[in-house]
C-alpha cells in the first residue's frame, strides 16, 4: 500500500542539526512532491517546504529559510529534512507528507518523528 | 502570508448532531482549501480538497463548501470516530493552516 515511513525520534543539543528521513513505498516516488509539516505539542501544524524528488527542486517557508534542508535519494525513494541550529522552540513532531495532485492539499503523511532539543 | 482562521476554536456535541466548523481567509484563495482531521498520537488525515471534494475512502457525511474567504466543513450525523482535531490549509499563496478546532463529546 501507499505510505511514508520516517526515522525514529531524535533528542539533540541546542546548536546542533537533526536529518529525518521519510521513505516512500507503493507509488512512484518522483511523481510527487514531499512537504514538511511540524507540530509541537498541543500546538497546530506549521508547513515548513516542500521539495520536488523528480528535480530536486525545494521552496521553504520563510520562517525556515537558511535553516532547513531537504534533499532526497532516489535510488532508495527517501526524502530527507534537516534542520539546522537547533534551539528548544524546534521540539516538535515533525511530518512528511505527499503532494496530492489537486488543490496542494496532502493525501499520505508520515507517521511523525519527534525531534526533542534539550541540553 | 495568508491567514487562516477557525471557529469556533473547541466544541460539544454529541452523537447524531450536525456540525459545522467555519474556516476564514485574510485574503481570497479561490478554492484552494483542504481539511484534515488529526486524532491524539496520530497524523493528520486528509478529508476534503479543494473546498468541496470529497476525499477517496472518506465517509459521505462529511462535506466542504465555500470559495474566496469563507469555507465550511459539516459533519452530517455525528459519529463516535468524528471526536478530533479539524485543522483548515491554504494552498493559493504557500501553505498555512488554520490554529484547529478540537470536535469533544459532550
Amino acid at each position: 500500500q501507499v505510505q511514508l515511513v520516517q526515522s525514529g525520534a531524535e533528542v539533540k543539543k541546542p546548536g546542533a542539526s537533526v536529518k529525518v528521513s521519510c521513505k516512500a513505498s507503493g507509488y512512484t516516488f518522483t511523481s510527487y512532491d514531499i512537504n514538511w509539516v511540524r507540530q509541537a505539542t498541543g500546538q497546530g501544524l506549521e508547513w515548513m517546504g516542500w521539495m520536488n524528488p523528480n528535480s530536486g527542486n525545494t521552496g521553504y517557508a520563510q520562517k525556515f529559510q537558511g535553516r532547513v534542508t531537504m534533499t532526497r535519494n532516489t535510488s532508495i525513494s527517501t526524502a530527507y529534512m534537516e534542520l539546522s541550529s537547533l534551539r528548544s522552540e524546534d521540539t516538535a513532531v515533525y511530518y512528511c507528507a505527499r503532494g496530492f495532485v489537486v488543490a496542494g492539499a496532502f493525501d499520505i503523511w508520515g507517521q511523525g518523528t519527534m525531534v526533542t532539543v534539550s541540553s | 502570508d495568508i491567514q487562516m482562521t477557525q471557529s469556533p476554536s473547541s466544541l460539544s456535541a454529541s452523537v447524531g448532531d450536525r456540525v459545522t466548523i467555519t474556516c476564514r481567509a485574510s485574503q481570497s484563495i479561490s478554492s484552494y482549501l483542504n481539511w484534515y482531521q488529526q486524532k491524539p498520537g496520530k497524523a493528520p488525515k486528509l478529508l476534503i480538497y479543494a473546498a468541496s471534494s470529497l476525499q477517496s475512502g472518506v465517509p459521505s457525511r462529511f462535506s466542504g463548501s465555500g470559495s474566496g474567504t469563507d469555507f465550511t466543513l459539516t459533519i452530517s450525523s455525528l459519529q463516535p470516530e468524528d471526536f478530533a482535531t479539524y485543522y483548515c490549509q491554504q494552498s493559493y499563496s504557500s501553505i498555512t493552516f488554520g490554529q484547529g478546532t478540537r470536535l469533544e463529546i459532550k
